[in-house]
């Protein structure tokens, strides 16, 4: 899986808008970009996944710029309830055999 | 719903006792994982199987063994529990497939104690 880098932290306030992003330079081909929400004692959720442009479902969306080597995670209004660790993951695999290795990801938190 | 169920949600031991997580999942995803994550650290792989009987080593197998005699378990074996490995441990499986092998499902996590 290519490496990827994401701050690792972000504050923000309630009601606003947050742009988490995060650098692939190394991302292959065939390559998704894959994000992942995590809440304190719980396993991490898939939020979203996409593989350029943009994607948007009712969590969340997901730019890609035309070079890949870049995704932003939109969250659109967050709320307290959105404080969480969010993940960003590259890979893809068309075998059996993906070793799902994650970075250190970015600790949101939201203010009220 | 996909399902992945951890054996227990709080673990204590002592050192030196053996000890087995268990992970079964619903879905009959070929690939299974194990992961631990300590404050800090984030998820670190310790060991992954994307087949019955096949494991492959993650990034810190050191301590740990792996089972996977049927597709829907997955079980991760500590032979002599050791304090370091307190840790909070997850399980995790995903389906193969050139777009899905990324979206993976987690388990509710093991949080287990050795004293």
């Amino acid at each position: 899986l290519a490496k990827t880098t994401q701050p690792i932290s972000m504050d923000s306030y309630e009601g606003q808008e947050v742009n988490i992003t995060c650098s692939h330079n190394n991302i292959a081909t065939n390559d998704y970009i894959t994000w992942y929400q995590q809440f304190p004692s719980q396993g991490p959720r898939f939020i979203i996944q996409g593989y350029k442009t943009k994607v948007t479902n009712e969590v969340a969306s997901l730019f890609i710029p035309a070079d890949r080597k870049s995704s932003t995670l939109s969250l659109p209004r967050v709320s307290l309830s959105d404080t969480a660790v969010y993940y960003c993951l590259v890979g893809a695999n068309n075998n059996a055999g993906n070793m799902l290795t994650f970075g250190g990801g970015t600790r949101l938190m939201v203010k009220p | 719903d996909v399902k992945v169920t951890q054996s227990s949600r709080y673990l204590v031991k002592r050192t030196g006792e053996k000890v087995f997580l268990e992970c079964v999942q619903d879905m009959d995803h070929e690939n299974m994982f194990w992961y631990r994550q300590d404050p800090g650290l984030g998820l670190r792989l310790i060991y992954f199987s994307y087949d019955v009987k096949m494991k492959e080593k993650g990034d810190i197998p050191e301590g740990y063994s792996v089972s996977r005699e049927k597709k829907e378990r997955f079980s991760l074996i500590l032979e002599s529990a050791s304090t370091n490995q307190t840790s909070m441990y997850l399980c995790a499986s995903t389906p193969i497939g050139f777009r899905k092998n990324t979206e993976a499902f987690f388990g509710q996590g093991t949080r287990l104690t050795v004293v």
